[in-house]
């Protein structure tokens, strides 16, 4: 099992630019969701989905969309990049969803840089 | 609504002292789940362990312990003979059922994350 994989690890965009972040998991897990990461903020949830054709909006959800038309991928795109955009963004994946969930796994981060 | 608080966001300690990581969090939910993950300057983010509501009993994992009390609302880490490679940040994290309840999924609330420095 590779887990959770992120693509790229590193991107400089420029204001107004748009990009897709990649997200996939091979574990079958239905739970996806993708969180940023700021300096001070901890990580706050953006986007998730409770299996394929499902997604709902997070804590931050403006400037992003999200899609899941298959298990194993969840991309994030951002139409419009802005350098309030500029973050750390982990995608993570877990089982189901509900109080008995299983422990939520996260990939290695993509590093974004809006100029 | 659910809320994690890291009152300590920076410590620093020598090799082999032992160090202790707040976590103090609320909730109107009887069941939930509690998390620590650590993150290495690699910038990953590791999960340690998951704690549900119900179960108060402390938990050893070789040099790490955790002391949960639902009477303050607490969740505790602590490392014991701190190691240089024990240098990373600690993220506390409360599941919220409320979402699910309410016709989403159960999310991770995250504290802010507290980093630890261990100097040889």
């Amino acid at each position: 099992n590779a887990g959770v994989t992120q693509t790229p690890k590193f991107q400089v965009l420029k204001t107004g630019q748009s990009m897709t972040l990649q997200c996939a998991q091979d574990m079958n897990h239905e739970y996806m969701s993708w969180y940023r990461q700021d300096p001070g903020m901890g990580l706050r949830l953006i986007h998730y989905s409770v299996g394929a054709g499902i997604t709902d909006q997070g804590e931050v959800p403006n400037g992003y969309n999200v899609s899941r038309s298959t298990t194993e991928d969840f991309p994030l795109r951002l139409l419009s990049a802005a350098p309030s955009q500029t973050s750390v963004y982990f995608c993570a994946s877990r089982t189901g969803y509900g109080v008995t969930t299983d422990t939520q796994y996260f990939g290695p981060g993509t590093r974004l840089t809006v100029l | 609504a659910q809320k994690v608080t890291q009152a300590q966001t920076e410590i620093s300690v020598v090799e082999k002292e032992d160090v202790t990581l707040d976590c103090v969090y609320e909730t109107r939910d009887t069941t939930y789940y509690l998390f620590w993950y650590k993150q290495p300057p690699s910038g990953e983010l590791v999960f340690l362990i998951r704690r549900n509501s119900f179960d108060e009993q402390n938990e050893i994992s070789g040099r790490y312990s955790w002391n949960f009390q639902k009477s303050t609302s607490s969740f505790n880490f602590t490392i014991t003979a701190s190691q240089v490679v024990d240098s990373a940040v600690y993220f506390c994290a409360l599941s919220d059922p409320t979402s699910r309840a309410q016709g989403g999924s159960e999310k991770l609330v995250f504290g802010k994350g507290m980093k630890l420095t261990v100097n040889p």
